[in-house]
């Protein structure tokens, strides 16, 4: 398909298991969101990819989280010692050019941390 | 940081109605404000974006405008329909990359 895909769809673990969360953007899109969505609330910013250039990680809640993007395509989202309340929908998005809204988004991963 | 405001939280609307939802922002460097519309357990999907060159944008049943001095924003659904019916998030920007998100207005359009 033509959209921006992320696995897994669901993950379940135990408080302080790692996980990794992978997202493949739309091909071409040189722009690569991260956010985050808890449950009734809106979408929190995490990190975001622009081509080659340094990445703005302003949004990352604790050093706990880290993502890269590898090639200027597929992006992976880590989580360290998983806490509960890391629970929620981790949803990424792609845009063709800089400046850009968030334009396709996958249909995230929910993350359910026991 | 920025910081969005949504209101109302939930609004229910006759079939054909209007349904109007409003934004407010705090940093006057926000230039690029986006609207999305989300359905129960499905994507985000961007439906209209307004930059701060304009005060109003249309497109079809849907606007937007935009007030920079009180630095509030709003989205005006005419001749509602019951597909209309989703969660609505406004956002706004003033980096070309960090979006901030208000929490969202859960839209009922009654038939």
């Amino acid at each position: 398909g033509a959209g921006v895909s992320q696995s897994p769809s669901n993950k379940v673990t135990e408080k302080g298991k790692d996980v990794e969360l992978r997202c493949d953007p739309i091909s071409g899109h040189t722009a690569l969101y991260w956010y985050r969505q808890s449950l009734g609330q809106g979408l929190e910013f995490l990190i975001y990819f622009q081509g080659n250039s340094a990445p703005d990680k302003s949004g990352l809640p604790s050093d706990r989280f880290s993502a890269e993007r590898t090639g200027g395509s597929v992006s992976t989202l880590t989580i360290q010692r998983t806490q509960q309340e890391d629970s929620a929908v981790y949803l990424c998005a792609s845009s063709l050019v800089r400046g850009q809204a968030p334009q396709h988004f996958g249909d995230g991963t929910r993350l359910s941390i026991l | 940081g920025e910081n969005v405001e949504q209101h109302p939280s939930t609004l229910s609307v006759q079939e054909g109605d209007s349904a109007v939802i409003k934004c407010t922002y705090s940093d006057s460097a926000s230039n690029y404000f986006p609207w999305y519309k989300q359905e129960l357990g499905k994507r985000p999907q961007l439906i209209i974006d307004i930059r701060s060159n304009v005060g109003e944008k249309k497109d079809q049943r849907i606007a937007v405008t935009l007030n920079k001095t009180a630095k509030h924003f709003s989205l005006h659904i005419t001749e509602t329909q019951p597909e209309d019916s989703a969660v609505y998030f406004c956002a706004a920007d003033n980096t070309g990359n960090q979006f901030y998100f208000g929490t969202g207005t859960s839209l009922t359009v009654i038939p």
